[in-house]
């Protein structure tokens, strides 16, 4: 029972290259999430999905592109990529549905771009 | 706007005594509030959830408190230990239903 499993952990990339961060569950929850994470600015909402099939803008979603391929995954792609999006990474889920209780985080993806 | 507001200051305690944490919040109906503890490096993990029609929370030496008149948590951490050294955030349901706002948490110290 992993729970939730990011990939990759670590990644440089130059402004302008395109990638995408994976994100699996296997606690069966409904909703999934990305925040990410900066020094001072906290944990800022980046885009949710609260059910298979659907996705949401959350607080910072300019730059990034989502897609929840399954209940199992939640995907993020940066397409192209700018030095303001060098930040830690996490996926989270939230058990239950009304309401909704704890959230489970990954181990999150510290991502530099150059 | 939405605010959740934790003491920016890192918070040095010696070990044994108590930690108390503030959570502020404003523009926020919260039928509940959680706590998490963040590890550098690590994700947050789930500490304790108390809803809006209780007054406080226990878990082992964890207690929280919810004041939905003042717009307040407070958590304690009893007996504290230097593996309780962390990042603590507090977290409010957002108005969509889905996902969380945190607060920018609050660093604790504790020495032996």
């Amino acid at each position: 029972n992993a729970g939730v499993t990011q990939t990759p952990k670590f990644q440089v990339l130059k402004t302008g290259q395109s990638m995408t961060l994976q994100c699996a569950q296997d606690m069966n929850h409904n909703s999934m999430y990305w925040y990410r994470q900066d020094p001072g600015m906290g944990l800022r909402l980046i885009y949710y999905s609260a059910s298979e099939g659907t996705t949401d803008k959350g607080e910072v979603p300019n730059g990034y592109n989502v897609s929840r391929l399954n209940k199992r995954e939640f995907s993020l792609r940066l397409e192209s990529a700018a030095p303001s999006q060098t930040s830690v990474y996490f996926c989270a889920t939230q058990k239950g549905d009304s309401p909704r209780g704890e959230a489970f985080f990954g181990q999150g993806t510290r991502l530099t771009v150059v | 706007s939405q605010k959740i507001e934790q003491n920016s200051e890192a918070l040095n305690i010696q070990e044994g005594k108590t930690a108390t944490l503030t959570c502020n919040y404003t523009n926020y109906s919260p039928a509940y509030l959680q706590w998490y503890r963040q590890d550098p490096g690590r994700g947050p993990v789930f500490l304790l959830l108390i809803r809006e029609n209780e007054k406080e929370k226990r878990k082992e030496r964890l207690k929280v408190t919810f004041d939905t008149t003042l717009k307040q948590s407070l958590f304690h951490i009893t007996a504290s230990q230097p593996a309780d050294s962390a990042t603590y955030l507090c977290a409010l349901e957002r108005d969509s239903g889905y996902a969380l706002n945190f607060g920018k948490g609050t660093s604790l110290l504790v020495t032996p």
